[in-house]
């Protein structure tokens, strides 16, 4: 059983730049949920997907945005980056959103710094 | 929103001794977890609650998800170097759909 891989795991962008992040889920997972975690913190909820759909949102701008593919592995877009976005940010799969209880499995996570 | 405050924010103990950690939250939870991190990587499940009063072990861990639906402790016996880490709890609300809230964290040093 393969469990969540995410790349890159290091990324250097600039203010303003766009970045893409990917996220492949553990075998028999079809939901997708992005984290961001700053340093020193606890992981904060961006947004979910299952079966495609966005399944639920953080609190976090229209400038961050995410895709979920047939085979359910995911993106997480950021546009016009700031400072601010430099941190870890983590893709965690579950079985189903639909389904309970749900446990979420998470990826080594990206570490992305804006200068 | 939803908050979690996790207690305490840091341990320093010596290899042997158990520890204590724990966690409450604002709003009423119908599933709380145990993660742990290590530097430069993602969180790791460590134990899963989903009924009140329920107590799980996992080796030498041990956490229950407390009668109120509002908190939750993780209790880590005979501690050895390699518990050092970060100690997260999250839990999923009643209203908060799938999403998970974490605690702020426990840094646990153990000394040899």
């Amino acid at each position: 059983e393969t469990g969540v891989t995410q790349s890159p795991t290091h990324l250097i962008k600039t203010r303003g730049q766009q970045v893409t992040l990917r996220c492949s889920s553990q075998s028999g997972h079809n939901t997708v949920s992005w984290y961001q975690q700053a340093l020193g913190q606890g992981p904060q909820f961006i947004f979910q997907y299952y079966r495609e759909e966005e399944n639920g949102r953080g609190n976090f701008p229209p400038r961050f945005s995410g895709l979920q593919f047939p085979n359910y592995s995911s993106e997480l877009n950021v546009n016009a980056l700031e400072l601010d976005d430099s941190a870890l940010y983590l893709c965690a799969s579950s079985p189903g959103a639909g389904s309970l209880p749900e446990t979420q499995y998470f990826g080594p996570g990206t570490r992305l710094l804006v200068l | 929103g939803q908050q979690l405050n996790q207690s305490p924010q840091s341990m320093f103990i010596q290899e042997g001794e158990d520890v204590s950690m724990n966690c409450t939250s604002s709003s009423i939870f119908n599933t709380w977890l145990w993660y742990k991190q290590d530097p430069g990587e993602g969180p790791v499940l460590l134990i899963a609650l989903y009924k009140a009063g329920e107590l799980t072990s996992n080796g030498r861990l041990t956490a229950q998800f407390g009668i109120t639906r509002k908190d939750s402790f993780l209790n880590i016996s005979a501690s050895i170097p390699s518990d050092v880490g970060i100690y997260f709890c999250a839990g999923r609300s009643v209203l908060g759909g799938s999403r998970l809230t974490f605690g702020e964290g426990t840094q646990l040093t153990v000394n040899p």
